[in-house]
């Protein structure tokens, strides 16, 4: 069964650091691409971040890139999202999401971030 | 990286269908067959329903079809039942070599 896990989340002050982890088991991490997409409370789905199989191709929404990093450790079967000088509106529950390239087809449940003074 | 744009609601009775549009643009729905559709009930994690335009993974009820004219995808569920509803979500890789989504629409069936 495929799951994906996330921990990290958290109450992190604005301009603070927090680096979210991503926990796959069910299938051969090293052969999918993903992602991260966050969801404010209330609003809709926000893309955020996709890393390729080997984790040399990395793209990023323009509200994070220079601040937020993505990696995997395929060795590990994990993933990971260094989220750094967060802001308010960076306040949401991220989802660690496999694709089968042109589709997301396995989501974890969650991590709640909070940002706030 | 604008949103892609849906209608906030949509709603239906039991047994009727309805339609959710989703209109990007030429660098997003109007250039790649590569649009999915996700449902997501309240506090779950989304579910992927449709991908690349029309296909239904395993599992998903044959009620869900998608369909794309030029800039605009659509979600069509025909037989309503009272557990469609749901926030749906479409989703379309960019020419940024990024994906985006579509705003969100909330089916309320009646």
């Amino acid at each position: 069964e495929v799951q994906l896990v996330e921990s990290g989340g958290g109450l992190v002050q604005p301009g603070g650091s927090l680096r979210l982890s991503c926990a796959a088991s069910g299938f051969t991490l090293s052969s999918y691409w993903m992602h991260w997409v966050r969801q404010p409370p209330g609003k809709g789905l926000v893309w955020v971040s996709r890393i390729n199989m080997y984790g040399s191709d990395l793209s990023y929404a323009d509200s994070v890139k220079g601040r937020f990093t993505i990696s995997r450790d395929n060795a590990k079967n994990m993933v990971y999202l260094q989220m750094n000088n967060v802001r308010d509106d960076d306040t949401a529950v991220y989802y660690c999401v496999r694709s089968a390239v042109w589709r997301f087809d396995y989501w974890g449940q969650g991590a709640l971030v909070t940002v706030s003074s | 990286q604008s949103a892609l744009t849906q209608p906030a609601s949509v709603s239906g009775s039991p047994g009727q269908s309805i339609t959710i549009s989703c209109t990007g643009t030429s660098s997003d729905v109007g250039r790649y067959n590569y649009v999915s559709w996700y449902q997501q009930h309240p506090g779950k994690a989304p579910k992927l329903m449709i991908y690349e335009v029309t296909n239904r993974p395993s599992g998903v009820s044959d009620r869900f079809s998608g369909s794309k004219s030029g800039n605009t995808a659509s979600l069509t569920i025909s037989g309503l039942q009272a557990e469609d509803e749901a926030d749906y979500y479409c989703n379309s890789f960019t020419t940024s070599n990024t994906w985006v989504f579509g705003g969100g629409t909330k089916l309320t069936v009646l």
